[in-house]
């Protein structure tokens, strides 16, 4: 079946260690994008990526790194510069050939930073 | 930048009707999405306007007036699982097609 897959479901942490989290897609689409959502919050954009060997910052991008080598995966490592980065975080995925299609997301990591 | 405005929570009763809005100042415009999120899951698409008027599937229905920067999601015949959050999320016309959300409204459904 066609999906987005996220992993772990949840992850804990060290506070000053980096932590990559998956993100996998099998719906050969080009754009996929992480998002951080907090209690009481909206989803806010951290990265995106439109195509291969390429992402953009989103609107919180500051101790988050991204790579895209493959159309597949997308991972996202949360640095030790995030200074805040306990949140439940969600990877979606898009086609953006029509104006209508519609982002799919994963179920999502949540981390927990002790 | 884009603002977009929701009630932060709801609540209703099984069986009965429920409107929730979303009100949106952006530079431009290019589509609103509504999408249902239970705690501790994933987002899962509801419905897409980018025209005015009403889309109606099912049980949901969404409305859209471009020139008052409104849109509203009707839940008719409420059921317990509909209890969850929705978010509103709009496109604005500056060519991307990434949504700019918002805050999410939790609705909560009693018997």
């Amino acid at each position: 079946d066609g999906g987005i897959t996220q992993s772990p479901k949840y992850l804990f942490r060290k506070e000053g260690q980096n932590v990559t989290l998956s993100c996998e897609q099998n719906l050969n689409h080009d754009a996929m994008y992480w998002y951080r959502q907090d209690p009481g919050q909206g989803l806010r954009l951290i990265y995106y990526s439109q195509i291969v060997n390429d992402f953009q910052k989103g609107d919180i991008a500051e101790g988050y790194s991204v790579s895209r080598e493959k159309k597949e995966s997308f991972p996202l490592t949360v640095t030790s510069a995030q200074k805040n980065p306990t949140a439940f975080y969600l990877c979606a995925s898009s086609s953006e050939r029509q104006s209508t299609d519609t982002q799919y997301f994963g179920p999502g990591t949540r981390l927990t930073v002790l | 930048g884009q603002n977009i405005d929701q009630p932060t929570e709801m609540t209703a009763t099984e069986g009965a009707i429920v409107q929730i809005n979303c009100t949106y100042q952006t530079s431009g415009f290019n589509g609103l999405f509504w999408y249902q999120q239970h705690a501790g899951e994933a987002p899962t698409f509801l419905s897409y306007n980018v025209l005015d008027g009403l889309e109606e599937k099912g049980r949901f229905s969404s409305f859209l007036s471009r020139s008052k920067g409104y849109s509203y999601l009707l839940l008719k015949e409420l059921q317990m699982k509909d209890s969850a959050s929705y978010l509103c999320a709009v496109r604005d016309g500056g060519g991307s097609y990434i949504p700019t959300f918002g805050r999410g409204t939790s609705l909560i459904v009693h018997p």
